[in-house]
């Protein structure tokens, strides 16, 4: 049971805009730097957002991502079908002393 | 180019031991923490242990006293000793790693509890 919460699900039609939330608390996302993670079907995780709002190099700037208080979003504009994946927020908390991810979610491209 | 490969899933019982490797390549691993993540078959990802480069250790509540990470530099290799298995362990470990985020992920390796 993830102490980061995400809706299960969002999607939007190609070209449009989506937004994830990621909702936390003081001893995570409160504290902590925010990281963001896209899982395609089949793969492993890779990197997408990085210490709340930095993209590594490669990753496009249709995706990009923000922080206030004990929540964090990931927003992806121009929405393509090769978006289609399953997305995860993470952090470090500090009653857990440990790493969590959020809940995931499931962008579908419609 | 980095690669992290690991190796050691299986079949084993309830209550058994499986011992998990990750070669590491391609990146000065001594100078980086090392982590794993396991993702049951449809579910999330799950944070389960990491070891920083001092070998200081953490875990996840659910593998503490179960689980045990080390790591040998002079070999770029990481360990997960994992015992009194469970059916929950079920999933697929990955080996990961990064500074800034974790970058790098190996394909993963499946661990399969069951009698």
């Amino acid at each position: 049971q993830s102490v980061l919460t995400q809706p299960p699900s969002a999607s939007g039609a190609s070209g449009q805009r989506v937004t994830i939330s990621c909702s936390g608390s003081s001893s995570n996302i409160g504290t902590h730097l925010v990281y963001w993670y896209q899982q395609l079907p089949g793969t492993a995780p890779q990197l997408l957002i990085f210490n709340d709002n930095q993209r590594p190099s490669g990753v496009p700037d249709r995706f990009s991502g923000s922080k206030s208080g004990t929540s964090a979003s990931l927003a992806i504009s121009g929405l393509r079908s090769e978006d289609e994946a399953d997305y995860y927020c993470a952090a470090w908390d500090d009653s857990l002393k440990g790493h969590v991810f959020g809940t995931g979610t499931e962008v579908t491209v419609l | 180019e980095v690669q992290l490969v690991e190796s050691g899933g299986g079949l084993v019982q309830p209550g058994g031991s499986l011992r998990l490797s990750c070669a590491a390549s391609g990146f000065p691993f001594s100078m980086y923490d090392m982590h794993w993540v396991r993702q049951p078959t449809g579910k999330g990802l799950e944070w389960v242990s990491g070891i920083g480069t001092t070998a200081d250790t953490y875990y996840v509540g659910s593998v503490k006293g179960r689980f045990t990470i080390s790591r040998e530099n002079a070999k770029n290799s990481l360990y997960l000793q994992m015992n009194s298995l469970r059916g929950e362990d079920t999933a697929v470990y990955y080996c990961v790693s990064g500074q800034a985020g974790w970058a790098y992920w190996g394909r993963g390796t499946l661990v399969t509890v069951s009698s």
